[in-house]
């Protein structure tokens, strides 16, 4: 079964930390994985599209790795800030129909 | 429109009666996803629609639910005698190639 983890389910941290958001799945042959972001109320905001051929992309102050062999993606968000807070999540495609979501890593950044 | 808009944001029914969700794609956009996200759960692939495709319907949870999509634009999903278990955030993508874009959900509360 094709199955998608990330941990912390919550995490809150003092604005200007550096922080690691973990994503984990089953079946190794991805297509892409995607990171979202949503804020409460609101629906889901594309930040990074990782290819499987790629190993990491950047926009900004995020970075997201991507290592197929060990199951695993990262998020990386460098000093982060209260308008970070959000729910984050990730999703995996393997070139079907549909793109399999992890259940979210709850983010709150306070002053 | 700029962005994938959904109709209506908000939406409470009575239990037994049928409702209609609305999703408007982003012009050009040949894929059109449904998905459910519950309270305190991930997002559940509903329904799939490409092109002039026949429908991957493999995420209906019952045959209460179906959904349509006229001249590959707007799409409708239609819920049958609604039951309290159907009360979630009901999210609509599109997509032209890997990249999904999401409206901002409508949120369906059974009563």
């Amino acid at each position: 079964k094709q199955e998608v983890t990330q941990i912390p389910a919550a995490l809150s941290v003092p604005e200007g930390e550096n922080l690691v958001l973990n994503c984990s799945f089953t079946d190794s042959a991805i297509y892409n994985l995607q990171w979202f972001r949503q804020d409460p109320g609101k629906g889901l905001t594309s930040l990074l599209l990782i290819q499987s051929s790629q190993r990491e992309q950047t926009s900004g102050r995020l970075n997201a790795s991507l290592d197929k062999s060990s199951g695993r993606s990262t998020l990386y968000i460098a000093a982060s800030q209260p308008g970070d807070s959000a729910t984050y999540l990730c999703a995996v495609d393997y070139n079907t129909d549909k793109l399999i979501f992890g259940t979210g890593t709850r983010l709150q950044v306070f002053p | 429109g700029a962005g994938v808009s959904q109709s209506p944001s908000n939406k409470v029914t009575e239990k037994g009666k049928d409702v209609e969700l609305r999703c408007d794609p982003i012009s050009g956009h040949t894929a059109l996803y449904w998905y459910r996200q519950s309270l305190g759960q991930g997002l559940e692939f509903l329904i799939y629609f490409q092109g002039n495709s026949a429908p991957d319907k493999s995420g209906l949870p019952s045959d209460r639910f179906s959904a349509e999509r006229t001249g590959g634009s707007v799409s409708t999903l239609t819920i049958q005698r609604t039951q309290q278990e159907d009360s979630a955030v009901y999210l609509c993508a599109s997509s032209l190639a890997e990249k999904a874009f999401f409206g901002q959900g409508t949120r369906l509360t059974v009563v």
